[in-house]
């Protein structure tokens, strides 16, 4: 089936690093990505990684993929309030382009 | 390069009407993929078309149709609107290796 699961909220301070995490249900997906949205605006991508990869790092963000656990985590350092925003996943199932998003994660950043 | 453009922005429409909105996607992209996304349902797949061919489509009535021009501009039509298909539209674009996909800001339709 397809599933991918989020958890609803996280609250941080600023300064401090903020973990998303996420998992997904397809194990036949090639990529999984990472968008940012925020209010009244459209998805942007973020970041995405390979099914065969464990992480990929990206100036403050750090992805790492557990493919056996079907685990997918976004970590932010040194979060800033610009950063607030709802943070999906999404898979990729192979051979197409169809993206199955998780519920989204909204982020709070306090001062 | 520009990004990917959506119109119009913002759409109300009378339930039983119909409605027709349009994604330009980034310049050399060929695929396009829409997207609904309600407070309930979350962001679920529409369908997706690549060299004016229906690739996938998700599970979404007949009411709802796409098609895709030579120039990679794609519209998608919503027949007999109700009022459940209020939402905001996303259209995404990707290019040759289609790994990356590219949203535009949306269409905020809403059926009164």
């Amino acid at each position: 089936g397809e599933d991918v699961e989020q958890s609803l909220f996280l609250s941080v301070r600023e300064g401090d690093s903020s973990v998303i995490n996420c998992t997904y249900t397809d194990s036949s997906s090639t990529y999984l990505y990472w968008y940012k949205q925020e209010p009244g605006a459209g998805l942007q991508l973020l970041t995405y990684i390979f099914s065969n990869m464990d992480m990929k790092q990206d100036q403050r963000l750090t992805v790492l993929l557990n493919k056996k656990d079907k685990h997918l985590s976004l970590r932010i350092a040194d979060t800033q309030t610009g950063d607030s925003a709802i943070y999906f996943c999404a898979e990729s199932p192979y051979n197409t382009d169809k993206l199955i998003f998780g519920t989204g994660t909204r982020l709070q950043v306090f001062p | 390069k520009a990004g990917v453009t959506q119109t119009p922005r913002y759409l109300i429409k009378t339930r039983g009407q119909q409605v027709t909105l349009s994604c330009s996607p980034i310049s050399g992209h060929r695929s396009v993929s829409w997207y609904q996304q309600t407070p309930g349902q979350g962001l679920q797949f529409l369908f997706e078309y690549f060299s004016e061919t229906q690739r996938n489509k998700g599970n979404f009535p007949g009411r709802f149709s796409g098609r895709q021009f030579s120039n990679s501009r794609s519209e998608m039509n919503v027949s007999t609107l109700e009022l459940g298909d209020s939402a905001l539209y996303l259209c995404a674009s990707s290019g040759r290796e289609n790994t990356e996909q590219y949203f535009g800001p949306g269409t905020r339709l809403t059926v009164t």
